[in-house]
């Protein structure tokens, strides 16, 4: 399975942008790269995914290096409502579907 | 409504006793997930499905079991409760081009 490495947690101001650094070494070519956010007592949501290409949406944007073995989501204006851990995810299996969630990032928000 | 429906929130439950969780999901996906998450780690993947006809073990499906009663129902059981299987446990759903995940809230499930 590929596997990706998260730091465990990062701080940002508020209004600040903020770059999530994810490496993904062992990636496959097909692989798309996924973003979650888990919130506090909630489930995870979806944040963003891409292939090769940067990515944005209103809530995020992704950078994915060249060689896709490392890729940044970019929050451009840090809000306290953007406090979560974060999670940078490869499918699992050779169906693209089945994630592994690691422990994710941290992210703090000051005001 | 939530489109991902998990019944019920919480549920304290005494060591040996069967239970049900039980997840509804009004995506109209075909492919539901049931996961488990520890305080401070992230989601481990117990059981999938694919379709009405098709079940498939995850990383940790000791210890539990599923039954996916049509496409908008699954439900994960746990036969006998230990009190290790105290967590928090979460439902998602998906649609086959892998676009992305939608999560229940969760239920916590306490084993005493």
């Amino acid at each position: 399975d590929a596997k990706t490495t998260q730091p465990n947690s990062m701080e940002s101001n508020e209004e600040e942008p903020v770059h999530l650094p994810c490496n993904h070494s062992t990636i496959s070519g097909t692989d798309y790269i996924h973003w979650y956010r888990q919130l506090p007592s909630q489930g995870p949501e979806y944040v963003i995914h891409g292939l090769t290409s940067n990515v944005n949406n209103r809530m995020a944007s992704l950078a994915i290096a060249e060689d896709r073995k490392s890729s940044t989501l970019i929050l451009h204006r840090a809000t306290l409502r953007d406090a979560a851990v974060y999670y940078c995810i490869l499918p699992r299996d050779n169906y693209g579907q089945n994630f592994v969630f690691g422990p994710g990032t941290r992210l703090s928000v000051l005001p | 409504d939530a489109d991902v429906t998990q019944t019920p929130r919480n549920r304290i439950t005494k060591t040996g006793k069967r239970i049900m969780l039980e997840c509804s999901q009004t995506k109209g996906h075909d492919r539901m997930y049931w996961y488990r998450q520890d305080p401070g780690l992230g989601l481990q993947l117990i059981y999938y499905s694919f379709d009405v006809k098709d079940i498939n073990k995850g990383e940790i499906s000791d210890g539990y079991s599923v039954s996916r009663q049509a496409q908008a129902k699954f439900s994960l059981s746990l036969e006998s409760a230990i009190p290790n299987q105290t967590a928090l446990y979460f439902c998602a759903t998906s649609t086959a081009t892998g676009a992305g995940y939608t999560f229940g809230s969760g239920t916590r499930l306490t084993v005493v």
